[in-house]
């Protein structure tokens, strides 16, 4: 039943650019891609959202591909404060609202001096 | 403005009681969502509100759990009795005009002995 796969752990150095993949094969044509970032005892932040090729915002890039069965969520140059659970939602062949806000566990990213 | 408020922050009660959570959604914004956040199973969406109106609630465990949204300023979520089960951070978040982005609140976490 799993509508996105991520991986479940990353580990970074602090200024190094991280790239966070998630697969999603059986998105719909009218759903969008939408990331979140959840801290520690925090109720999780949104990032991001796309639904095709680029966006760009102050904290991150989504690059989403023509096929749109995968997107990155791209972090420049991260910091031991980017140390976080990250989520990928998308909507699944269902249609419902929770197949959309499916979170499921996220990628938790570790970030090393 | 001052974010999604929940409360209590923690809750430790015994099995069998009475628990309710309450939220404070952000002024003005029309859904408010409910989830709950465990180890085993993740962040999972419970039920969510639009414009007061329950409008998907099949995330909700089974019949003990039971939300409601009387105005657009306040919402409960009530767990009658508690099972050690349900033992979780339960998460509110809120949103004008899409679902996707969503702000939460800190989370009241829960522990049923």
């Amino acid at each position: 039943l799993a509508k996105t796969t991520q991986p479940i752990s990353m580990d970074s150095y602090e200024g190094q650019e991280v790239n966070i993949t998630c697969s999603h094969n059986n998105i719909a044509t009218n759903d969008y891609i939408t990331w979140y970032q959840q801290f520690p005892s925090q109720g999780p932040r949104f990032i991001i959202q796309g639904y095709k090729t680029k966006v760009t915002n102050e904290v991150a890039s989504l690059f989403i591909p023509a096929d749109r069965k995968s997107s990155t969520l791209s972090l420049p140059r991260v910091s031991l404060s980017d140390t976080a659970v990250y989520y990928c939602l998308v909507g699944d062949e269902r249609g419902s609202t929770l197949g959309r806000l499916y979170f499921g566990r996220g990628t938790q990213l570790t970030v090393w001096p | 403005d001052a974010g999604v408020i929940q409360s209590p922050r923690h809750e430790v009660t015994e099995m069998g009681q009475e628990v309710t959570l309450r939220c404070k959604p952000i002024s003005g914004h029309d859904y408010l969502f409910w989830y709950r956040q465990t180890m085993m199973r993740g962040l999972e969406l419970l039920i969510y509100f639009n414009n007061n109106v329950p409008i998907d609630d099949s995330g909700m465990p089974e019949d003990r759990f039971s939300a409601k949204m009387p105005n657009a300023s306040f919402s409960t979520l009530k767990i009658q009795p508690s099972e050690p089960r349900d033992s979780a951070v339960y998460f509110c978040a809120s949103s004008f005009g899409t679902e996707y982005e969503q702000y939460f609140g800190p989370g009241t976490r829960l522990t049923v002995t």
